[in-house]
């Protein structure tokens, strides 16, 4: 079983529409979650991070995190054809000698 | 924001030849590095921590022998590929970490894409 657990989609939505990205996973030390934006042949560029149970919002992104579950999302409210990237999401724990473990990433389109 | 680059960003080399990728932090100092590699349509997956002045942390699996890992000053990191094969053709991304900033702060470059002919 991977540490990480996300699904791969591939995930179209119209534009305005409400997406909703998910990861679960199985190690409870971890304390930090990130969700990163990569572009197509392009390096992951850090969207939000949280670290507590409950809900972040920056703009058009709500992180969501339910440590009890351990269960994260990412909202993206107002969808535009410039989401369209893979969303991946990352997790580490203060033990885990500052290394990322990803999430497969998920294929999001934004259709016009 | 912190600034992280790759250089070359497409390399195309023969069989049997080395490739030297190099990570730079451009307005930081980064005392941890990390090179990853990720395949189309997969996720990243970390190939070794290089941390400045000492030899790098290879991950299970990753042949320290082949990929070659050198950090030797606190904004360039380096990786060389050894007698390349066409089953190391891949897109190459490294990441750095500002010791000042939190731990979950990893600053990714805009990854190498490595084709071997």
């Amino acid at each position: 079983q991977k540490e990480v657990e996300q699904d791969p989609g591939p995930l179209s939505v119209p534009e305005g529409a409400i997406v909703s990205l998910n990861c679960t996973y199985s190690n409870s030390a971890f304390q930090y979650f990130m969700w990163y934006r990569q572009y197509s042949r392009k390096g992951p560029e850090l969207l939000m991070y949280t670290y507590s149970s409950g809900n972040k919002e920056d703009g058009r992104f709500t992180a969501q995190v339910d440590k009890s579950s351990k269960y994260i999302s990412l909202f993206i409210r107002d969808s535009q054809p410039s989401d369209s990237a893979t969303y991946l999401c990352a997790m580490v724990s203060r033990q885990g000698a500052q290394k990322l473990v990803f999430g497969q990433g998920t294929r999001l389109t934004i259709n016009p | 924001g912190a600034v992280v680059s790759q250089h070359p960003s497409r390399v195309i080399c023969k069989s049997g030849t080395s490739v030297k990728i190099e990570c730079r932090s451009l307005d930081f100092q980064a005392t941890t590095m990390f090179w990853y590699r990720q395949f189309p349509k997969q996720s990243l997956m970390l190939m070794a921590t290089s941390n400045e002045g000492s030899k790098a942390t290879y991950e299970q699996g990753v042949e320290k022998d082949k990929f070659l890992i050198n950090h030797a000053s606190l904004t360039l990191s380096t990786l060389t590929v050894t007698s390349a094969h066409p089953e190391d053709s891949s897109f190459y991304i490294c990441s750095a970490r500002d010791p000042l900033r939190a731990v979950y702060e990893q600053y990714f470059g805009p990854g190498t894409r490595l084709t071997v002919t």
